[in-house]
């Protein structure tokens, strides 16, 4: 399966400040899709992104699919303290089309007040 | 509507053991996936099932098997359990998994804690 590089690996942050957080492939990928996943819970799918270029926003979430499709980035805008969990990245784990997905080890991010 | 529910909720066993965990899918979905969630190495794919029929499977060893019955529903099983296989694991499953043209988005269940002592 494609290897997924996230960072940064954790963010301390004040509440109200902006977030950004990628992930890199060694591979193509022709999906990209950043989760976020609280405690004892299962990952929640956040942004989908599925075409080179593409410029996702959900919110205060906004997310791009690099144009080399190697890469992705998350932005977080003016974060407030429900932000709080582990965000991941994933794509599909043969590198496109249908299928299980592989994901990124993950940013903690963890707000102060 | 319900989520995927998966159970049990928790799970401790020893080493050499077998275990079998279940998951429902949201009604309608055809797919379900299997993914461990151990500590230090993030959310690893383990399984995939669709209509049926096992369509993948990520680097595991051939003692995690699994299978989906006819209303969809699934079950892993890992025989031999190691001291690192203690995760979480959780299942997830989308509307149709063969689509072939992008990922269906999939939603996941709250998961299993299987500890093995």
């Amino acid at each position: 399966g494609q290897q997924l590089n996230q960072s940064p690996q954790s963010m301390f942050i004040q509440e109200g400040e902006d977030v950004s957080m990628n992930c890199t492939s060694s591979s193509i990928f022709n999906t990209w899709l950043w989760y976020k996943q609280d405690p004892g819970e299962g990952p929640v799918l956040l942004i989908a992104l599925y075409k080179a270029g593409e410029l996702t926003s959900n919110g205060r979430l906004t997310a791009q699919f690099g144009i080399t499709r190697k890469d992705s980035f998350l932005n977080i805008s003016a974060s407030i303290p429900s932000d709080v969990g582990i965000y991941f990245c994933a794509g599909p784990y043969s590198g496109g089309g249908a299928d299980g997905l592989t994901f990124g080890k993950g940013t903690h991010l963890i707000i102060q007040p | 509507e319900a989520g995927v529910t998966q159970s049990p909720t928790h799970l401790i066993k020893t080493r050499g053991q077998q275990v079998t965990l279940r998951c429902s899918p949201i009604s309608g979905h055809t797919s379900v996936y299997w993914y461990q969630q151990a500590l230090g190495l993030g959310l690893q794919f383990l399984l995939w099932y669709d209509e049926g029929e096992e369509r993948n499977r990520g680097n595991f060893p051939p003692r995690f098997s699994g299978r989906q019955f006819p209303n969809y529903s699934s079950e892993l099983n890992v025989n031999a359990l190691e001291l690192e296989d203690s995760a979480l694991y959780l299942c997830a499953s989308s509307l149709a998994g063969t689509s072939g043209i992008s990922t269906d988005t999939q939603y996941f269940g709250p998961g299993t804690r299987l500890t093995v002592l």
